[in-house]
């Protein structure tokens, strides 16, 4: 099995900062990689696959770079409703999600 | 636009089995895969299978492996997962989820509460 190692695992930024959470495959996934953002309470929300590419009416602060085993997603600006826990998902080989990296307003 | 409607919450004893159903609408049930996932709570997502829409073939994360099964109807566009011998620990939300290697559009959840 794929195994997502993904960090951290919480982190605490003011609006306007830039944040960044890697995520690292136990092998190499090619660029079969997304992103997800899940609110309390809610379902996850698709904001980037293939690695790098924008899911539909996601706003253009975040973006999603890497391939192969190292992968990283950027909140360029943070907004307040950015708060959130933000995971990775590998596709190569059946499906992994990593283990969530929540995002805290400072 | 496309629509997942999952059935209502569930409290199982342990050794029970629990089947939740999605329905789909939308877009057309044959022509895509659906993805259950799990979270138990406070922890993170847990791929469990997916069902082909079209040839209704599956796939089972190893994990589970003997405990699930899915299905699906495609006269009433809908997906079903089943499992069984339930413990403690599954209890969780369990979401289904459409897509093909990404999972684009997702249901609202259904909490599985396993208690004795």
């Amino acid at each position: 099995d794929i195994q997502m190692t993904q960090s951290p695992s919480s982190l605490s930024a003011s609006v306007g900062d830039r944040v960044t959470i890697t995520c690292q495959a136990s092998q190499d996934i090619r660029k079969y990689l997304s992103w997800y953002q899940q609110k309390p309470g809610k379902a996850p929300k698709l904001l980037i696959y293939d690695a790098s590419n924008l899911a539909t009416g996601v706003p253009t602060r975040f973006t999603g770079s890497g391939s192969g085993t190292d992968f990283t997603f950027t909140i360029s600006s943070l907004q307040p409703e950015d708060i959130a826990t933000y995971y990775c998902q590998q596709y190569h080989n059946l499906r992994t999600f990593g283990q969530g990296t929540k995002v805290e307003i400072k | 636009q496309v629509q997942l409607v999952q059935s209502g919450a569930e409290v199982k004893k342990p050794g029970a089995s629990v089947k939740v159903s999605c329905k789909a609408s939308g877009y057309t049930f044959t022509s895509h895969t659906l993805h259950w996932v799990r979270q138990a709570p406070g922890q993170s997502l847990e791929w469990m299978g997916w069902i082909n829409g079209g040839d209704g073939d599956t796939k089972y994360s190893q994990k589970f492996q003997g405990r699930v099964t899915i299905t699906r109807d495609t006269s009433a566009r809908s997906a079903y997962l089943e499992l069984s011998s339930l413990r403690s620990e599954d209890t969780a939300v369990y979401y289904c989820a459409r897509g093909g290697g990404t999972m684009v559009d997702w249901g609202q959840g259904t909490l599985v509460t396993v208690s004795s």
